[in-house]
């Protein structure tokens, strides 16, 4: 089945260590996206990739980057977590923008602890 | 700038009753598009349903059906005889119309956790 895969689905980490969060997916879409959802909060966008154009959110604090080597593959690296970027980190695609009324598929979540 | 309330946070039904999620919307835009997704314990956010702001018919899929009424800027979504599995956190969403880089943002709400006890 077509589908959005995240790994880990549970990722553990040192406060400063660098970690990366990986995403891959067989849709075919034009448009990636990496979303940071807190517990009983709405996901928060960080930014996306159309093809290989990157577009970081303005709130998006600098120690969150991203990679798209390819169309199937996205990462999110954060170079230094701290205690408050625990969360849940949801992968998402999509053939189009939502603005052109694309609905957005995702993945099951990367679930980061910081300690 | 584009808004979108789910003003019920938490909602509990008896299995197979009825229950209305919620959903009011603000934008300047005509032309906006709607959605609404599933987010069940497991993580994975389900999409549901999207309708543009020019097509009002409702929509019936299965035991879910939608309402959307751009008079009331309102878009409620209908769960009909209750399932345990229909427990699950439910967001309503909005994008504007295409016109640059913005356009890929969803305006999530805030969602509600709708919770079926057996």
């Amino acid at each position: 089945d077509a589908m959005v895969i995240q790994n880990p689905r549970y990722q553990v980490t040192q406060f400063g260590k660098p970690v990366t969060l990986s995403c891959s997916q067989t849709l075919n879409h034009n448009v990636m996206y990496w979303y940071q959802q807190k517990s009983s909060q709405a996901p928060k966008l960080l930014f996306h990739y159309y093809d290989k154009d990157f577009n970081n959110e303005a709130d998006t604090p600098d120690n969150f980057q991203s990679r798209r080597p390819n169309t199937s593959f996205c990462f999110l690296d954060i170079r230094s977590p701290g205690l408050g970027d625990a969360a849940m980190y949801l992968c998402a695609t999509s053939r189009n923008p939502a603005g052109l009324g694309s609905e957005q598929y995702f993945g099951p979540g990367t679930r980061l602890t910081v300690t | 700038a584009q808004k979108v309330t789910q003003a019920q946070t938490e909602i509990s039904v008896v299995e197979k009753e009825d229950v209305t999620l919620d959903c009011v919307y603000e934008t300047r835009d005509t032309t906006y598009y709607l959605f609404w997704y599933k987010q069940p314990p497991s993580g994975e956010l389900v999409f549901l349903i999207r309708r543009n702001s020019f097509d009002e018919q409702n929509e019936i899929s299965g035991r879910y059906s939608w309402n959307f009424q751009k008079s009331t800027s309102s878009f409620n979504f209908t769960i009909t005889a209750s399932q345990v599995v229909d427990s699950a956190v439910y967001f309503c969403a909005l994008s504007e119309a295409y016109s640059g880089a913005g356009s890929y943002q969803l305006t999530f709400g805030k969602g509600t956790k709708l919770s079926v006890i057996p």
